[in-house]
């Protein structure tokens, strides 16, 4: 069972460049989202999908897009990448009807580097 | 003022020992919350939900106390494999969404 798969796990970026991390499940999840970790800054939700075809803003969406076309994947694109947006990205999962305690499931992570 | 706030720590102690970490929140409509664990440059993963009546597993003791709107992890005889980052979660309905709100971590460094 692969759970949550994110690609790539590293990345380089300049300025102004665009780039699509890929967020993937295979556990029928409905809830997805994307976080980025800064050190001393915590977890930050970025988007999140409570199912295909529905996306809404987190705390922190400006430069971010996404899209949830299906169940299993969830997207997030840098459409002009910034130094500012240098982080590790982390898509998480959950199943929506276990409501309030449903555990999140994590990928490995995608470290970003905009240069 | 951070809608969930820890202390960075590091929490330093020597294996064997007792030790505690509190988390506040800032929203009373807060309806479930979480302990998770992250291990240096790694993913997080759930270590415990915390319920109302206060839950125990393991060495590991979680306690809620909704009044004062904190949430406590209680570690006791230490391990050097409990060296790690510790998240504290609180989720929160938006719209028919239940959406997790992370707090920065509290660091634990267990050493021989």
């Amino acid at each position: 069972n692969a759970g949550v798969t994110q690609t790539p796990k590293f990345q380089v970026l300049k300025t102004g460049q665009s780039m699509t991390l890929q967020c993937a499940q295979d556990m029928n999840h409905e809830y997805m989202s994307w976080y980025r970790q800064d050190p001393g800054m915590g977890l930050r939700l970025i988007h999140y999908s409570v199912g295909a075809g529905i996306t809404d803003q987190g705390e922190v969406p400006n430069g971010y897009n996404v899209s949830r076309s299906t169940t299993e994947d969830f997207p997030l694109r840098l459409l002009s990448a910034a130094p500012s947006q240098t982080s590790v990205y982390f898509c998480a999962s959950s199943l929506r009807d276990r409501g309030s305690t449903g555990e999140l499931f994590f990928g490995e992570g995608s470290r970003l580097t905009v240069l | 003022r951070k809608e969930v706030e820890q202390d960075p720590g590091p929490f330093n102690v020597p294996e064997g020992a007792t030790v505690a970490f509190n988390c506040t929140y800032s929203n009373s409509a807060s309806q479930s919350f979480f302990w998770y664990r992250q291990d240096c440059r790694k993913e997080p993963k759930l270590l415990m939900s915390v319920y109302s009546s206060g839950n125990e597993d393991g060495r590991f003791t979680a306690q809620l106390n909704r009044a004062s709107q904190y949430i406590s992890l209680l570690i006791r005889d230490s391990k050097l494999s409990d060296s790690a980052t510790y998240l504290c979660v609180v989720k929160r309905r938006v719209g028919g969404s239940y959406i997790p709100t992370f707090g920065r971590g509290t660091s634990l460094i267990v050493h021989p």
